[in-house]
């Protein structure tokens, strides 16, 4: 079956820096999204990667290792807006979303 | 209004109840989607409309009924449903399905059902 892992709960500090893990297993592969979703609001699209690398945006950056199945997201410079969850999803090889439960990012004063 | 909406934000249902949650989007796209979102869990896509036409129905059960009738209007139609139902139910959209394109996504509505 199609899989897509990534930690329930991460903390971090106002501030630091926190990289959040995604691995995947899915029947091919067209590209790879990070959403942020805050408490009671429409997940927004944060990154996107389809070749391997780093992806920087800003205080985000998002790596994609396509042989090892593996992202991660790069938080940097930590606000308490950053507080959300954090979702990732891969795009198969039938370009169909399969999305992890997302991780929930508490940041702490 | 931009981006997409949902109505309404918060729905409170009995089990024998039909009530029907309204998503439009103003983006001029031409796909739009139907998630759930249960506690901890994946988002469960339920339906996909491409060109107002139905693509996909992940195999939900026939106590949701969805209608798109154009490209910028999408409903999703509840009946008798169950506890285990409860859940936020969010629309997306994107410029087209079945390729790679980014989905933009409504503020969702929270169901409750009793």
């Amino acid at each position: 079956g199609q899989n897509i892992d990534q930690p329930t709960e991460m903390t971090a500090t106002e501030g630091a820096i926190v990289q959040i893990n995604c691995t995947y297993q899915t029947s091919g592969f067209n590209g790879l999204f990070w959403y942020q979703q805050h408490a009671g609001e429409a997940p927004t699209f944060l990154s996107y990667n389809v070749l391997d690398g780093l992806e920087e945006k800003g205080r985000f950056s998002s790596f994609l290792s396509r042989s090892k199945g593996y992202s991660y997201l790069l938080l940097k410079e930590l606000q308490m807006k950053d507080s959300a969850s954090y979702l990732c999803a891969v795009r198969d090889g039938n370009y169909q979303l399969i999305w992890g439960a997302g991780t929930k990012l508490i940041i702490k004063p | 209004e931009t981006g997409v909406t949902q109505t309404p934000r918060h729905l409170v249902m009995g089990m024998t109840n039909k009530k029907s949650l309204k998503c439009e989007q103003h983006l001029g796209h031409n796909a739009m989607y139907w998630y759930k979102q249960s506690a901890k869990k994946p988002l469960e896509l339920m339906f996909v409309y491409n060109f107002k036409e139905q693509t996909e129905n992940n195999s939900v059960p026939s106590r949701f009924s969805p209608e798109c009738p154009n490209s910028s209007h999408l409903f999703l139609h509840l009946h008798t449903l169950q506890p285990e139902d409860s859940a936020l139910y969010l629309c997306a959209s994107s410029h087209e399905a079945g390729v790679p394109e980014t989905q933009y996504f409504g503020p969702g509505t929270r169901l409750l059902v009793l």
